[in-house]
């Protein structure tokens, strides 16, 4: 099946932890982002890349890092700079000018 | 700058009349429309889409949406609504004339919608 695979599903951080959240994709989408959702908020853009080896940042992109090695992969690491990172991280993938493909999302809790 | 205004927080409807989820939007060239579903704990998943043409857009699972460009809004609608139906459902736009991905897209803050068995 072509997809995007989130991992994990749920991750707890604990004060002073980076924490990195798994995002890879099968569809051979040139375009991946990533979303923070907040109940009420909508989605608010983190980061997106567009090819591999470069990404922009989005419209909240402190406390937040991500890299893009691999046409399939985007990572994103929560550091510890971001002070309040409880929230369900949405990734992405396009074709450019495409809709977007969701995955199935990961919650993130502070301890 | 544009924006998405999606003015109802919560819809609730009983399973077989019609529903609409409400959408206006504000860009600075000719809109490019969507509207997505979330399932609980889940990513948002793809309805439709209007860029040009038809302002009536028909979508999955039964739903359609109205493009009026006199009024700026692209409401959901469905003639009949199931108790499956029942999710949080996101309106988002960007320029039309804008180049590149989807980055200028901008999401509504979304509407829960509840339906009634």
């Amino acid at each position: 099946d072509g997809g995007i695979t989130q991992s994990p599903k749920y991750l707890f951080r604990k004060e002073g932890q980076n924490v990195t959240l798994s995002c890879e994709q099968n569809l051979n989408h040139d375009a991946m982002y990533w979303y923070r959702q907040d109940p009420g908020q909508g989605l608010r853009l983190i980061y997106y890349s567009q090819i591999v080896n470069d990404f922009q940042k989005g419209d909240i992109a402190e406390g937040y890092s991500v890299s893009r090695e691999k046409k399939e992969s985007f990572p994103l690491t929560v550091t510890s700079a971001q002070k309040n990172p409880t929230a369900f991280y949405l990734c992405a993938s396009s074709i450019v000018d495409g809709k977007l493909f969701f995955g199935s999302g990961t919650q993130l809790s502070v301890l | 700058a544009q924006s998405v205004a999606q003015p109802e927080d919560q819809v609730n409807v009983a399973e077989g009349n019609p529903l609409t989820v409400k959408c206006t939007y504000s860009v600075s060239g000719n809109p490019y429309l969507f509207w997505y579903v979330q399932y609980p704990n889940r990513g948002l998943q793809f309805l439709l889409k209007y860029i040009t043409g038809d302002n009536l857009v028909k979508g999955s699972y039964g739903f359609e949406a109205e493009f009026n460009k006199s009024q700026t809004s692209f409401h959901l609608k469905k003639p009949s609504a199931l108790v499956s139906d029942s999710a949080l459902y996101f309106c988002a736009v960007r320029d039309f004339i804008s180049s590149g991905s989807a980055r200028q897209l901008t999401f509504g803050s979304g509407t829960q919608l509840t339906v009634l068995p």
